[in-house]
């Protein structure tokens, strides 16, 4: 199984400041990762496929970058509606397909 | 517009059974792989069974293999989840998820339906 391990578990930023998030693959994974966003009492958002392509309606402030083990979410420039919790997702090699532990950002 | 929309949550007794359904529209149903994904209260996401486009194949998580049946009638245009043997450590949100742009790759997602186990 394949394990994806996120860090920090929290991130506080203020906004208009740039958020770097962190997501480790315990093996190669190529670029089959993905990462959502869940507010909330909501269910996740796709945010982000192919570690680098955009979904359809998302933002350009939101972007990926990485491949094989090591890949980043950054936003640009955090706006208020962005604060929620990310996870990122491996869908390389499945099953099993799994999930980091998720990053919650927080206003700082 | 794509719609999911689950039913069938509630709470059973440890031992029990539950049958969820995921109710799909917007979207050629018969087209796409379709998965059950959970979250116990306050925790993270985790993945437990989807489905090829005809049914033929499926897969699960190890924790509910033997206990829990994915399904689909792409003729009612639903998604199933048969959940047997419940245990307490199943409680949780089931979401209903679209494999839009890769089997694995959930680009759509229901509202969930909340599971409870607990006597």
């Amino acid at each position: 199984e394949i394990v994806m391990t996120q860090s920090p578990a929290t991130l506080s930023v203020s906004p208009g400041e740039r958020a770097t998030l962190s997501c480790r693959a315990s093996q190669s994974i190529g670029s089959n990762l993905a990462w959502y966003q869940q507010k909330p009492g909501q269910a996740p958002r796709l945010l982000i496929y192919g570690a680098s392509t955009r979904a359809t309606g998302i933002p350009a402030r939101f972007s990926g970058s990485g491949s094989g083990t090591e890949f980043t979410l950054t936003i640009s420039s955090v706006q208020s509606e962005d604060f929620a919790v990310y996870y990122c997702q491996h869908y390389n090699n499945w099953p099993p397909i799994t999930f980091g532990q998720g990053t919650r950002l927080e206003i700082k | 517009e794509v719609q999911l929309v689950e039913s069938g949550g509630g709470l059973v007794q440890p031992g029990g059974s539950l049958r969820l359904s995921c109710a799909a529209s917007g979207f050629t149903f018969s087209s796409y792989w379709m998965s059950w994904v959970r979250q116990a209260p306050g925790e993270g996401l985790e993945w437990v069974a989807n489905i090829q486009q005809d049914g033929s194949d499926k897969f699960y998580v190890v924790s509910v293999k033997g206990r829990f049946t994915i399904s689909r009638d792409n003729a009612k245009i639903s998604l199933y989840l048969q959940m047997n043997s419940l245990r307490a450590e199943d409680t949780a949100i089931y979401y209903c998820a679209r494999g839009g742009l890769a089997a694995a790759v959930f680009d759509h997602w229901g509202q969930g339906t909340l599971v409870t186990v607990s006597s």
